[in-house]
């Protein structure tokens, strides 16, 4: 089965919006990353995690490794932030390898 | 900083045929990853490789070579195109595996007729 589930698998946002999409990890994630895929498919990487949360600007992102989750919220939406959100597990013993979801789809409507 | 190149961004092939990726990173980092996107999908890890000269297969590594020529350099080989792909195939790096950020490439666009 999928070693990381991202919810929802797509997702519609009124401008100004506030909303929050999640990761569920079925292995033991040491690390997270989220990245956001713009519609042209360049990959950017918004956070890097160890268990706790970061901030910033609009975007905020959570990972607690005892409940297996993780969690990026984003604040007033803005027509930019569309695109494609990943996050991704990494294990400390594993030699180098992330473990992707399969991604949310963002689109923001004025 | 740093920037990761592709080569070619656009690849057009023939059923069959082999084909070869070029990736090139100035981070100076160890790890460095080759990942394939099908269109609306997520990524899936072809290879990737810890250090020169290093080689580990990810999920998706049938019908791929790879092959770490120097630290700065990794490079993906489809060994037999098939009839009809599309996909993109993204490089990545990272300084020391799965415990730092990843940044990725442009990536390479790639139609078999």
């Amino acid at each position: 089965g999928d070693k990381v589930k991202q919810s929802p698998s797509a997702l519609s946002l009124q401008e100004g919006t506030n909303s929050a999409l999640r990761c569920n990890f079925s292995i033991a994630a040491t690390t997270v990353q989220w990245f956001l895929q713009n519609p042209r498919g360049s990959l950017m990487n918004l956070f890097y995690l160890v268990p706790g949360t970061k901030e910033n600007g609009r975007l905020k992102s959570a990972f607690d490794s005892k409940e297996s989750y993780s969690t990026l919220h984003i604040r007033d939406a803005q027509l930019e932030d569309s695109g494609t959100y990943f996050c991704a597990a990494g294990r400390g013993s594993a030699l180098g390898r992330l473990h992707f979801g399969a991604g949310t789809q963002l689109i923001v409507i004025p | 900083g740093g920037i990761i190149t592709q080569t070619p961004k656009f690849l057009i092939g023939q059923e069959g045929q082999k084909l070869t990726l070029k990736c090139q990173q100035n981070f100076n980092h160890d790890t460095m990853y080759w990942y394939r996107q099908d269109s609306g999908k997520g990524l899936r890890l072809i290879y990737y490789s810890i250090t020169e000269n290093d080689l580990q297969k990810g999920d998706l590594s049938e019908g791929y070579d790879a092959s770490r020529e120097k630290k700065s350099s990794f490079s993906l080989t489809v060994t037999s195109a098939q009839k009809n792909e599309m996909a993109v195939f993204l490089c990545a790096s990272s300084i020391v595996g799965s415990q730092d950020t990843q940044y990725f490439g442009p990536g390479t666009r790639l139609l078999v007729l």
